[in-house]
């Protein structure tokens, strides 16, 4: 069974403080992703990355940054939280290119920023 | 830029009713297709996905998908929803080159009353 876990469930954390968000893969899959889960909105991809060291931006990276120093693990970064930031966050990893892979997903973390 | 558009927000049935979720995305080139549900309290999970050939396909718990390529559609059904069907689910579609990054639709939420 593949596993994708998550540092944590819940988080709270300042406005203006940097926040990391840990994520860990079993499975040896090339892809990883980012996404934030908004009620009414969906999710939205912030950023992936399809190797080590390797990442691109989704459909909403401003105000985050990623770090994939290795294969198995892949970090998300609020340099400095804001309020807006506020969401549950998932992620997700799959197998690498020149297929069409299913997603496995985290079990998400809910952050809040106050 | 692609985008899947689910019909519902709020879907509320009665147990032993059929139910159908409509999803509709807009690209015109070759695509896989996929419907994740999220249970209360628990991590996204693939409920089925369409990659090619039968155009009708079946997931877990019943239920079964049918992509018709010329309305753009990719439509959930079941015929007798029970109580535990209660969840919230998703449409996405993987554009069948570059990247394998998923695009979601908003999701709909299915209340089952016993």
């Amino acid at each position: 069974d593949v596993k994708v876990t998550q540092s944590s469930r819940y988080l709270v954390k300042r406005t203006g403080e940097k926040v990391f968000l840990e994520c860990v893969q079993d499975m040896d899959h090339e892809n990883m992703f980012w996404y934030r889960q908004d009620p009414g909105l969906g999710l939205r991809l912030i950023y992936f990355s399809y190797d080590v060291k390797m990442k691109e931006k989704g459909d909403i990276p401003e105000g985050y940054s990623v770090s994939r120093e290795k294969k198995e693990r892949f970090s998300l970064i609020l340099e400095s939280a804001s309020t807006n930031q506020t969401s549950m966050y998932l992620c997700a990893s799959s197998l690498g290119s020149g297929g069409a892979y299913e997603q496995y997903f985290g079990p998400g973390t809910r952050l809040t920023v106050t | 830029a692609q985008s899947v558009s689910q019909h519902n927000h709020h879907v509320i049935l009665s147990e032993a009713a059929s139910l159908e979720l409509g999803c509709n995305y807009s690209y015109g080139g070759t695509v896989n297709l996929f419907w994740y549900v999220q249970y209360p309290g628990q991590h996204l999970q693939l409920l089925l996905k369409y990659f090619s050939g039968d155009p009708l396909v079946k997931g877990i718990k019943g239920f079964e998908a049918e992509f018709i390529k010329s309305k753009f559609s990719f439509n959930l059904r079941k015929p007798s929803v029970q109580w535990s069907d209660t969840a919230e689910y998703f449409c996405a579609v993987m554009m069948n080159s570059g990247y394998s990054t998923l695009t979601f639709g908003k999701g709909t939420m299915l209340l089952v009353s016993p």
